[in-house]
């Protein structure tokens, strides 16, 4: 158990459907991840946050796509009028405190991902 | 830009043999390397990780060294068991600013009785 939960850990929606999942990091930590992984594939970054700054988001997030984190401790991912290319799987990460942010020494911990299909 | 290259899989291999999976690297600067794995079913989880030239990382049987000069951070096991059977990830960070992950396509591992 790496401290890292997501909810729900699967979803099935229909195309054009809005669907949306959270994470909730390890504790006291500021940094929060979002991934995604198609099958076959490496995840892939998608944005990230330190507290309740989205300080960076990757060009496969589409406009499609909202990521919040109030308040610095959940984050939610938000993806409007899905089509059946999102189908995926959502990893958020975020590393244990203590980790040094700096020099490149991170390391983060993945929760068990939400699964989405989108028929 | 910056990226992790895997070998190709799937790897199939019988318990006790000898594993290597080839990870190699593009980075502009001096990022941190890892290794994770993906068993069926679960989530990603840390296996081991190097942050610079020369270090070894290792973690249940498995050794990975940062090799600077040939930028590479090959997955070594002496003796494989069927347990091991999963997915392999390698991965780079900078860490700070520049801390998202980036990883390799993965390479499954079958170990067979």
């Amino acid at each position: 158990d790496t401290g890292v939960s997501q909810n729900p850990r699967h979803k099935i929606t229909k195309r054009g459907q809005n669907v949306t999942f959270r994470c909730d990091p390890i504790s006291e930590h500021n940094r929060l991840y979002w991934y995604r992984q198609t099958l076959g594939q490496g995840p892939e970054f998608l944005t990230y946050f330190q507290n309740e700054a989205q300080l960076e988001k990757s060009r496969l997030l589409s406009d499609r796509f909202s990521a919040e984190r109030p308040k610095g401790s959940f984050s939610t991912l938000e993806i409007q009028r899905t089509e059946q290319g999102d189908s995926a799987m959502y990893l958020c990460a975020s590393p244990r405190p203590g980790a040094s942010l700096h020099g490149g020494k991170e390391t983060q911990y993945f929760g068990p991902g939400t699964r989405l299909l989108v028929l | 830009g910056d990226s992790v290259t895997q070998m190709e899989g799937p790897v199939t291999l019988s318990e006790e043999a000898f594993l290597t999976i080839n990870c190699t690297y593009t980075a502009t600067g001096y990022p941190s390397l890892f290794w994770y794995v993906q068993y069926p079913g679960e989530g990603l989880q840390l296996l081991l990780k190097a942050t610079k030239a020369d270090d070894k990382g290792s973690n249940k049987g498995f050794e990975a060294t940062y090799r600077k000069e040939t930028t590479s951070f090959h997955l070594e096991k002496g003796s494989v068991q069927v347990s091991d059977s999963a997915v392999y990830f390698c991965a780079l960070t900078y860490g700070g600013s520049q801390g998202n992950l980036i990883f390799g396509k993965g390479t499954k591992l079958s170990v067979k009785p």
